[in-house]
């Protein structure tokens, strides 16, 4: 069974102060590992797809990171405007491989 | 621009009574999915249409049901809603062969 972790639940930042958010996953065979912000009573707003280990996607001040078994979003020099939460999701290469697989997301809280 | 809608954006709905949630797209995908999403969850699949091919998902209560009369538009209708359906409920499309998702801004039901 596809499984998606994410971690932390909850990270609270100060303006300017970078991290990262990682989304851990088990899948069958990986087509594509996405990542999604959503911002409150909004639906997921697509930001980047990742196909295989060693690919890196930039917009702005994030970047995202794939290895074989996780990946990273790095936030770079974060502003309160980043404040929302980040989704991760999988989808397999084999089985019911259009359905995805989501994490519960990290819910992230730049301060000014 | 192509994109998935979703109406009513905010939904409030008496206990029991009968409410219908509506999703377009014009994107010309042919998988659509209905999502429910708790506050602080992953979005939680209840089921989807492979084409015209209706895929229930196994813990989908029978109280939740869907109708996909074209390729464009879909509905989730909630017969007898109870509190616990207060949710946002998501709609997203996909295109077979083709990695990744569009969702719609989402629909907030209120169950009162």
């Amino acid at each position: 069974e596809d499984q998606v972790t994410q971690s932390p639940e909850a990270l609270r930042l100060q303006e300017g102060e970078s991290s990262s958010l990682n989304c851990s996953y088990t899948v069958s065979g990986l087509r594509g590992l996405f990542w999604y912000r959503q911002d409150p009573g909004k639906g997921p707003e697509f930001l980047f797809t990742l196909y295989s280990a060693g690919e890196e996607k930039e917009k702005e001040r994030l970047k995202a990171t794939l290895t074989k078994k996780e990946s990273f979003l790095h936030i770079t020099a974060p502003k309160p405007e980043d404040s929302a939460t980040y989704l991760c999701a999988v989808q397999a290469s084999s089985g019911g491989s259009y359905i995805p697989t989501f994490g519960r997301g990290t819910s992230l809280i730049v301060h000014p | 621009d192509a994109m998935v809608i979703q109406n009513p954006r905010y939904q409030v709905t008496q206990f029991g009574k009968p409410v219908t949630l509506s999703c377009s797209q014009t994107l010309n995908h042919n998988v659509m999915y209905w999502y429910q999403q708790k506050s602080s969850q992953a979005p939680k699949l209840l089921f989807h249409y492979y084409d015209k091919d209706f895929n229930n998902e196994a813990d989908t209560p029978d109280n939740f049901q869907s109708r996909r009369p074209n390729t464009s538009f879909c509905f989730l209708d909630i017969r007898s809603p109870g509190l616990g359906d207060a949710a946002m409920y998501l709609c997203a499309t996909s295109r077979e062969g083709a990695p990744g998702y569009t969702f719609g801004s989402g629909t907030r039901l209120t169950v009162v």
